[in-house]
C-alpha cells in the first residue's frame, strides 16, 4: 500500500532534549516535505527537499533541521525543542510539483513541556 | 502580504445544498498551482481538487468543483449537494514558480488558515 509513515505519533517531551521524527515513503518520491499544523494559522512549511541530497527551507526553519540521505527517508530534527514547537507535524511527499500526487503522513503531535 | 486568504473562519450548510468556499491569492508569477485540502476531525490531510494557472478550464473532481477567477486571484472550491460528511477543515494552497509544462519549479507551498465547515442535517 502507497503510504507516507510518521513516527512516532505522539510525542511528549521536555524543553531542550533532542528529539526526531521519522518520515518514510514507500512510493519512490522524489520531493518531500515537513510541514506544521497551528490553530488558527494552517499549515506552514518548514523544510522541503526535491532530491537526495537537496533540502530548502519552507517558511518556518527555525528550530528545525532535516536530511535526505536517501530517497525514502525524511527525518524532522529538534535539536534543542522548546514549547513553541508544540505542534501537529505533517509528512507530504510527491512525485510531482502538481495535482493530486502529494501524499500526507498521518501527523505527529508533539507537546515540550 | 498574505499569500493565501481565507476570509471565512467557519461557515454552515444545509444539507443537500450547495456551498462555496473562498480563497484568494498573491502573487506575480505567472506560473502557479493551487490546491485544496480536506481535513475532517480526525486529522489527516485530503487532496480535493487542483488548478494549474494555465488550464484553460475550471477544475472539477466530482462534487467538487474550482470556480478560478484569474483577474481576481481567486480560487473559491465549490461542494455541490452537501453531506454530512463534507464537515471539515478546509485549506487552499499555492505554489509558485511551476512551469505549465515540465512541472518544474519549487516545492514551497504555502497554506490558508483554513475555512470549518459544517453541514446542518
Amino acid at each position: 500500500e502507497a503510504q507516507v509513515t510518521q513516527n512516532p505519533r505522539y510525542l511528549i517531551t521536555v524543553t531542550g532534549k533532542k528529539l526526531t521524527v521519522t518520515c518514510s515513503q514507500n512510493m519512490n518520491h522524489e520531493y518531500m516535505s515537513w510541514y506544521r499544523q497551528d490553530p488558527g494559522l494552517g499549515l506552514r512549511q518548514i523544510y522541503y527537499s526535491m532530491n537526495v541530497e537537496v533540502t530548502d527551507k519552507g517558511d518556518v526553519p527555525e528550530g528545525y533541521k532535516v536530511s535526505r540521505k536517501e530517497k525514502r527517508n525524511f527525518p524532522l530534527i529538534l535539536e534543542s525543542p522548546s514549547p513553541n514547537q508544540t505542534s501537529l507535524y505533517f509528512c507530504a511527499s510527491s512525485n510531482s510539483l502538481r495535482g493530486n500526487e502529494q501524499f500526507f503522513g498521518p501527523g505527529t503531535r508533539l507537546t515540550v513541556l | 502580504a498574505q499569500k493565501i486568504t481565507q476570509t471565512q473562519p467557519g461557515m454552515f450548510v444545509q444539507e443537500k445544498e450547495a456551498v462555496t468556499l473562498d480563497c484568494t491569492y498573491d502573487t506575480s508569477d505567472p506560473s502557479y498551482g493551487l490546491f485544496w485540502y480536506k481535513q475532517p476531525s480526525s486529522g489527516e490531510m485530503i487532496f480535493l481538487i487542483y488548478q494549474g494557472s494555465y488550464d484553460q478550464q475550471n477544475a472539477t473532481e466530482g462534487r467538487y468543483s474550482l470556480n478560478f477567477q484569474k483577474a481576481r486571484k481567486s480560487a473559491n472550491l465549490v461542494i455541490s449537494a452537501s453531506q454530512l460528511g463534507d464537515s471539515a477543515m478546509y485549506f487552499c494552497a499555492m505554489r509558485e514558480g511551476l512551469s505549465a509544462y515540465s512541472g518544474a519549479g519549487s516545492y514551497q507551498l504555502t497554506f490558508g488558515k483554513g475555512t470549518k465547515l459544517s453541514v446542518i442535517p
